[in-house]
């Protein structure tokens, strides 16, 4: 039962286009959302967050998008520079100060 | 800065051996976590621990277990290995209460191979 979906294993997007990767859940209890990067041989980072409160949520050139009556958030970086290739996995808050993670998925900047 | 440290960054075992992933964070945090990461699986939770000496299953816990005796150090053991259980296997921890406790903090990653 995947309570947090990202149904695109990987994207390819050219450097300096815009990128967006995409996150479904079906909790409607889930409140916080966040995004998280990660390198191959490194742990993921904590990228960026949002509470159900807002629908958006800005932070340089990564926005975060959520739209509750879709449950639905979207993570869209401005521009794709190529450190932005990665694994991006998207979570969100499973009660008791746990997480639930999304499959991920791959970024690829092309030059 | 925080930092989370795992005792092996690649660890080659046998079927039926006793192993043990060690974790370490230095920033006192009270929660910490254990997770496996499988391609096409994303991250699931095997186990976490609020507190010394406190452990609660997540989602995978079958033929794992934990052991907190310090607030720092939070310790996967898997009882007897199998191949099923090679994957690459990551400890987080985060700070207790409030929003902020949600962002998870993660070691670089233990990739465990059974054969």
């Amino acid at each position: 039962d995947q309570q947090v979906k990202q149904n695109s294993p990987s994207l390819s997007v050219q450097e300096g286009r815009i990128s967006i990767l995409n996150c479904d859940y079906t909790n409607s209890m889930f409140d916080y959302f966040l995004w998280y990067k990660k390198y191959p041989a490194e742990g993921p980072t904590f990228l960026i967050s949002i509470s159900s409160i807002k629908d958006k949520n800005e932070d340089g050139r990564f926005t975060v998008f959520l739209n509750k009556s879709a449950k639905h958030l979207s993570l869209h970086i401005v521009p794709s520079q190529p450190g932005d290739s990665a694994v991006y996995f998207c979570a969100a808050n499973g009660g008791a100060q746990k997480l639930v993670f999304g499959q991920g998925t791959r970024l690829t900047i092309n030059p | 800065d925080v930092k989370v440290t795992q005792s092996s960054r690649y660890l080659v075992k046998r079927t039926g051996e006793k192993v043990f992933l060690e974790c370490v964070q230095d920033m006192d945090h009270e929660n910490m976590f254990w997770y496996r990461q499988d391609p096409g699986l994303g991250l699931r939770l095997i186990y976490f621990s609020y507190d010394v000496k406190m452990k609660e299953k997540g989602d995978i816990p079958e033929g794992y277990s934990v052991s907190r005796e310090k607030k720092e150090r939070f310790s996967l053991i898997l009882e007897s290995a199998s191949t099923n259980q090679t994957s690459m296997y990551l400890c987080a921890s985060s700070p207790r209460g409030g929003s902020w406790s949600y962002e998870q903090y993660f070691g670089p990653g233990t990739r465990l191979t059974v054969t």
